[in-house]
């Protein structure tokens, strides 16, 4: 079944840690993004790609990094985790249609 | 630049009433514009999207919108709404020729038994 996949769901880290959140999708979209979410407050574009070894920086300044060497996989990464980068993370693929389909997110709390 | 206003951040509204949540846009181009719903603990699911033609635009789980290009407007209705319904919803703009999405504040509906 074609779908949008991310991991972890939930991740509760220490300060100065290296983590990486996982996102996969299996509709072969080329266009992939990085949004980040936070209570009562729109949609943040953090990162985005529109192929193979080509990835964007949004609208929402982010110390995050991201990589795309697969069409089916975008991972970002957070070199020093630190309590401001506490959030929800949505990562979404679009392909064709003005629509962009979203995973379930990875809810992130850096202690 | 485009920018989208939800007003409302929560609407309480009792189980089998109608309601109406609404979304205004500004843009200086035509758009395409979307209704997105956030089940807790979940990602985003399209409900519905209006790209062109019809005002009335007809989505899932019995919802529909209405394009009004004079007001600059998309609110969403529903005739009789249910407790599965509880959710955050989520207008949102691409302005056409363009990639890059514009997301409202969120509504969170709470539907009352």
């Amino acid at each position: 079944e074609a779908d949008i996949y991310q991991t972890p769901r939930y991740l509760v880290i220490g300060t100065g840690k290296k983590i990486t959140l996982e996102c996969s999708q299996t509709m072969g979209h080329d266009k992939m993004y990085w949004y980040q979410q936070d209570p009562g407050m729109e949609l943040h574009l953090i990162h985005y790609s529109y192929g193979v070894n080509s990835t964007e920086k949004g609208d929402l300044s982010s110390e995050s990094t991201v990589s795309r060497i697969r069409t089916e996989h975008f991972p970002l990464t957070l070199e020093s985790a630190r309590p401001s980068h506490t959030s929800q993370y949505l990562c979404a693929s679009s392909e064709g249609q003005p629509e962009q389909f979203f995973g379930p997110g990875t809810r992130l709390t850096v202690l | 630049a485009q920018s989208v206003t939800q007003l409302d951040s929560q609407v309480p509204v009792f189980e089998e009433a109608p309601v109406e949540l609404r979304c205004n846009y500004s843009s200086s181009v035509s758009v395409y514009l979307f209704w997105y719903v956030q089940y807790p603990n979940q990602g985003l699911q399209l409900l519905l999207k209006y790209l062109s033609g019809s005002t009335l635009v007809k989505g899932i789980n019995g919802f529909e919108a209405e394009f009004n290009k004079s007001q600059t407007s998309f609110h969403l209705r529903k005739p009789s709404v249910h407790i599965s319904d509880t959710a955050e919803y989520f207008c949102a703009v691409r302005p056409g020729g363009y990639q890059k999405v514009t997301f409202g504040t969120g509504t969170k509906l709470q539907v009352i038994p």
